[in-house]
């Protein structure tokens, strides 16, 4: 079954980090461009940032309010993506949600909670 | 950034009855490569959202033919033929033209 499983996600303070993960089957996920797209509580979506996949180059790109703070990187052995979060704010409190590169696969999101 | 704006934001339809939602971006979605990197999603309550169209007119696989998606340059639009119960949902536009891609605020369908 083709499918994205994100994990992760949790509660923490400001300032603080963490890890979310996403397990891909069903597809090749070495040549796949991935994403990461978060949505707020009640909000719309947001294109957080993107990464190439390894034959493109495997460069990454990120929204101006997570560069700097937020890293995308893939282990292809595990056919994985996964989102370093860093210096996180309040405003970072979403869904994330791992998707392939053109949005036309999502997971079901994980949410992380950003509160002192 | 290119801003997309949608109208309405708001979209009460009868069943059975047509329902279109617009959407507008800043500036030309025209890629160098000639296509037009416009997609729509639909957004269920309490579901990840899916994609129905890309390339502005292409409908993804198992998305019903009531679906149809139109425009070019700057404008575009969904057209729902006939709406049933199970569209209502939130539906968003985003560009993947330029980096960063960016969503309309989205449209909320829902039933009269």
């Amino acid at each position: 079954e083709v499918q994205l499983v994100e994990s992760g996600g949790g509660l923490v303070k400001p300032g603080g980090s963490l890890r979310l993960s996403c397990a891909a089957s069903g597809f090749t996920f070495a040549n796949a461009w991935m994403s990461w797209v978060r949505q707020a509580p009640g909000k719309g979506l947001e294109w957080a940032g993107l990464i190439k996949s390894k034959p493109d180059g495997g460069t990454t790109d990120y929204a101006a309010p997570v560069k700097g703070r937020f890293t995308i990187s893939r282990d292809d052995s595990k056919n994985t993506l996964y989102l370093q979060l860093n210096g996180l704010k309040t405003e970072d409190t979403a869904v994330y949600y791992c998707a392939t590169g053109a949005l036309g696969l999502w997971g079901r999101g994980t949410l992380v909670t950003v509160s002192s | 950034d290119v801003v997309m704006t949608q109208s309405p934001l708001s979209l009460p339809v009868t069943l059975g009855q047509p329902a279109s939602i617009s959407c507008r971006s800043s500036q030309s979605l025209v890629y160098s490569d000639g296509n037009t990197y416009l997609s729509w999603f639909q957004q269920r309550p309490g579901q990840s959202p899916r994609r129905l169209i890309y390339k502005v007119s292409n409908r993804d696989s198992g998305v019903p033919d009531r679906f149809t998606g139109s425009g070019s340059g700057t404008d575009f639009t969904l057209k729902i033929s006939r709406v049933e119960a199970e569209d209502v949902a939130v539906y968003y536009c985003m560009q993947g033209t330029h980096w960063p891609f960016t969503f309309g605020p989205g449209t909320k369908v829902d039933i009269k």
